[in-house]
């Protein structure tokens, strides 16, 4: 069965430096999301997108992050310079329908 | 904020069908009940969706009642493997739209 994958696994990096969280979406899927869930608390929409653009984001995707399909399979998201509070497990997510469907995730350390 | 409301937690016996609760009195007509879940810090798990009428795949039974204000979502023969937050949530069944995810229900499946 298809499945969404997420690269890598856990990622400790500094405060201040840059990250890029990668998935793989499933092949036939137009509509690819991430969305972050910090320790003990519910998950978190980020950012939608279809068609190389942002359908939506929301107010914690401020100008740090940002999200690009370098090509037809990978779907990224940046954080541009950490912060401690960046410290979450992000998933993303795609859709060909209605229903989304979630990558494992990325542990993400800022120290 | 989620829409819905459910109870904080649950046991249920191995075996046993669990049933799950949820509480969505102010839906509107255009918006469809989905069922998600969450193993263990596992990225969220689609189980079931409807509008109105009752649906069932491998996974679960959703029941919805007439008036749309309430449903419950059963897992005919729980298995450990089925403990997990479980996410009852309110949306238009649009391709792009957002999930947002409440606190759902800790289902524990007790041996």
């Amino acid at each position: 069965e298809p499945e969404v994958t997420q690269t890598p696994s856990h990622q400790v990096t500094q405060m201040g430096q840059e990250v890029i969280l990668r998935c793989v979406p499933i092949s036939n899927h137009l509509y690819f999301y991430w969305y972050r869930q910090i320790l003990g608390q519910k998950v978190e929409f980020l950012v939608s997108f279809y068609n190389n653009e942002i359908s939506e984001k929301s107010e914690i995707f401020d100008d740090q992050f940002s999200v690009e399909r370098p090509d037809g399979s990978n779907f990224t998201l940046k954080i541009r310079s950490t912060k401690l509070e960046d410290s979450a497990m992000y998933f993303c997510a795609s859709s060909e329908r209605w229903e989304q469907y979630f990558g494992p995730g990325t542990r993400l350390t800022v120290t | 904020d989620a829409k819905t409301t459910q109870p904080t937690s649950m046991d249920c016996a191995e075996g046993r069908a669990a049933n799950l609760p949820c509480n969505h009195s102010t839906i509107s007509g255009n918006e469809y009940v989905y069922w998600y879940r969450q193993i263990h810090s596992q990225g969220p798990q689609y189980i079931i969706h409807g509008l109105k009428n009752n649906e069932t795949n491998e996974m679960a039974s959703l029941i919805i009642t007439e008036d749309r204000k309430s449903s419950t979502l059963i897992l005919p023969h729980a298995t450990l493997r089925d403990t997990a937050v479980y996410y009852c949530i309110v949306r238009v069944s649009r391709r792009d739209d957002k999930i947002i995810f409440g606190k759902g229900t800790r289902l524990h499946i007790l041996p």
